[in-house]
């Protein structure tokens, strides 16, 4: 199984709104990221999850508020989103353990939420 | 800063050509280079290179990655009009010793195969 499941696939919100992104792997990878991706750019990288612990915030507003419950789970909470906050938000994961010097991983994407914010 | 360039932005062929994409990179603690293919949702992944000089090889796609020239080049032969996507290149990076890494993408590469 080789499979990153985001849930849901779509959501509207309004901007008063609270809402929460869901993303789930179960291949045993120890880190987990968030992305935005705007149409016609590359994912940006927002949070990077190491061990179920917040590794990297690449100053992400305080609105996006990253969680990560157990090593299989990922959540992104919103909450007074902005209309150019809409976007498609990508989680990933990758084994991502560096042993023996090996650094092989490969990382996988779920299919990604698309997110408008009215 | 960490940079990844992809060139070209966006590349217009017929298919049976075959496409050269590239994909050079300026980064600290670099770990392995990754190729994916973007249609619709979510990036699909293509291959990922850590060593220097060793192919990778998938149907009529390929790749290779050049430590020295910190760059990566994607081949496609006999391109298909279902080769039509955006094809993003991303180094993953991280300091030694911890167990995370970043992800680092290029702007990606528009390929566009007309019947």
């Amino acid at each position: 199984d080789t499979e990153v499941t985001q849930t849901p696939k779509h959501l509207v919100m309004g901007m008063t709104n609270k809402k929460s992104l869901k993303c789930e792997q179960h291949m045993g990878h120890r880190a987990m990221y968030w992305y935005k991706q705007k149409a016609k750019k590359p994912p940006e990288l927002m949070f990077v999850y190491s061990y179920e612990k917040l590794s990297i915030n690449e100053s992400v507003p305080s609105r996006f508020s990253p969680e990560c419950p157990n090593s299989s789970l990922l959540n992104l909470h919103l909450h007074a989103l902005q209309p150019e906050d809409s976007a498609l938000y990508l989680c990933a994961s990758s084994q991502d353990v560096i042993r023996s010097g090996a650094m092989n991983t490969e990382a996988f994407f779920g299919q990604g939420t698309r997110l408008t914010v009215v | 800063e960490d940079k990844v360039v992809q060139s070209p932005l966006s590349l217009v062929v017929h298919e049976g050509d075959t496409v050269t994409l590239n994909c050079s990179y300026e980064v600290t603690n670099f770990r392995s280079l990754l190729w994916y293919k973007q249609e619709k949702k979510a990036p699909t992944f293509l291959f990922m290179l850590t060593s220097s000089g060793i192919e990778k090889k998938s149907g009529r796609l390929s790749s290779i990655l050049d430590k020295k020239e910190l760059s990566s080049i994607l081949n496609i032969t006999a391109t298909q009009t279902g080769d039509s996507a955006i094809y993003l290149c991303a180094v993953l990076v991280g300091a030694g010793g911890t167990s995370y890494g970043k992800l680092t993408f290029g702007q990606g590469t528009i390929l566009t195969v007309h019947p």
